[in-house]
């Protein structure tokens, strides 16, 4: 399997703009995670899904976030608009059984 | 709520030194404590785990024991070597099923490791 897979890896965009960052989970995990990462805050959760349904969306920070799960295998976040502050890295993780396994997160930076 | 403490980094080491990473926690109930890794360019990969008081995660020669009276779950390696310079996170779950529980993770601050030839 070739691991959670997040895109873009690299995303650079203006104040204002929308972004949309796309996850696949790890075939056959049941719960996908969206976590946050910045120097300040460190590692926030944001949001999670088990078999698709959207569980706990405590974390997201605003409603300019919005977080779906269509199928299985593909997720989205996506901020609109989008501001500086939200320039951090964005990771992506699914679980089955025990085991959780991270994306090699997307970059986001806002001018 | 709960809440992951550690040990003030960057830690600096030389080739074969002994490492120690502490990690203290606040939690209700009795979570689960994690230890995971994070080398550049890359997503968090789990290191070690414990799930009950005066359990032992090891992998990798690293170890770490719950301590339930001391809440803490420090990380211990007796020889580090130059491709274990990463960051290493500490993280607890208070989620008692088992889908969630490796999932829905509070995350310490991480500790930036280096070690040198």
């Amino acid at each position: 399997d070739a691991g959670v897979i997040q895109s873009p890896r690299h995303e650079v965009t203006e104040m204002g703009q929308e972004v949309t960052l796309r996850c696949k989970p790890i075939s056959g995990h049941d719960y996908l995670f969206w976590y946050r990462q910045t120097m300040m805050r460190g590692l926030e959760l944001l949001i999670y899904f088990n078999n698709n349904v959207p569980i706990d969306d405590s974390g997201m920070p605003e409603d300019r976030f919005s977080a779906k799960m269509p199928n299985a295998s593909f997720s989205t976040l996506k901020i609109q608009p989008s501001e500086p502050r939200d320039s951090a890295v964005y990771f992506c993780a699914s679980s089955f059984a025990g085991g959780l396994f991270f994306g090699s997160g997307t970059q986001l930076s806002v001018l | 709520g709960d809440s992951v403490t550690q040990m003030e980094g960057p830690v600096t080491l030389s080739e074969e030194a002994f490492l120690t990473i502490n990690c203290t926690y606040t939690a209700t109930g009795y979570p689960s404590l994690f230890w995971y890794v994070q080398y550049p360019g890359e997503g968090l990969q789990l290191l070690l785990k414990a799930t009950k008081a005066d359990d032992k995660g090891s992998n990798k020669g690293f170890e770490a024991t719950y301590r339930k009276e001391t809440t803490s779950f420090h990380l211990e390696k007796g020889s580090v070597q130059v491709s274990d310079s990463a960051v290493y996170f500490c993280a607890l779950s208070d989620e008692g099923d088992v889908g969630t529980s490796y999932g829905k993770l509070t995350f310490g601050q991480g500790t930036i490791l280096t070690v040198h030839p």
